[in-house]
């Protein structure tokens, strides 16, 4: 059965810190798709990001960055120079749909607080 | 071009009642599903439909009905409202196929739930 984990439930930190949300998954598939997604105060979900099981490539946008590790099933997200405007719920996802967007399983999403 | 659109944003009802939530898509997309996110949940998929008249269960779909009559709209039915019903529901929307493996799925701005 599908899961995703998300262990930290809350993380404060202080404007200009890197900070390090982690996403551990569990798939039987070898072909799954993994997703972050943000939930700012205001409640909408807004896309992050979307990787394939092949593509173990470390992503960078901007201060976010993302590490993809198939050997420890992890899918962890990096913001660095965290600003205020970061503050939000993130939530990691999986899908082992074909189509790559279905079926999301999420994690219960780690809430962070970036304070001035 | 709207998107994902969701009718009520916000909507009080009393046990036993019943009501739809509605959700429209302008995308053209074939997959729609429902989540409801609950704290310290995350999201869980309650329905979802990969084409008109083609709906099957999520993860936790107890209490609702779904049809998908068109493309464009997936409404959510609770036939006898319950107190643990209450909820924000998402509604979201996204291709499905080859030619879709990078466009992820797109989220309505959510309808907040409250049942007496």
């Amino acid at each position: 059965a599908q899961k995703v984990t998300q262990a930290q439930t809350e993380i404060s930190v202080v404007e200009k810190e890197d900070v390090t949300l982690d996403c551990v998954y569990e798939t039987r598939d070898t072909t799954y798709y993994l997703f972050w997604y943000k939930q700012p105060p205001s409640g909408e979900l807004v896309f992050l990001i979307r990787r394939n099981s092949f593509d173990e490539q470390n992503e960078i946008s901007g201060r976010y960055s993302w590490n993809f590790q198939k050997s420890t099933s992890s899918f962890n997200f990096t913001i660095t120079a965290s600003q205020v405007v970061d503050s939000a719920v993130y939530f990691c996802a999986l899908s082992e749909a074909r189509g790559g967007s279905e079926k999301l399983v999420f994690g219960k999403g780690t809430k962070l607080t970036v304070n001035p | 071009n709207a998107g994902v659109t969701q009718t009520p944003k916000f909507q009080v009802l009393k046990t036993g009642q019943s009501m739809t939530l509605q959700c429209a898509q302008d995308m053209n997309h074939e997959y729609m599903s429902w989540y409801r996110q609950d704290p310290g949940m995350g999201l869980r998929l309650i329905h979802y439909s990969v084409g008109a008249g083609i709906t099957d269960q999520g993860e936790v779909p107890n209490g609702y009905n779904v049809s998908r009559s068109t493309t464009e709209d997936f409404p959510l039915r609770l036939l006898s409202a319950a107190p643990s019903q209450t909820s924000v529901y998402f509604c979201a929307s996204s291709s499905v196929g080859t030619g879709a493996r990078n466009q992820p799925q797109h989220f309505g701005d959510g309808t907040r739930l409250s049942i007496l």
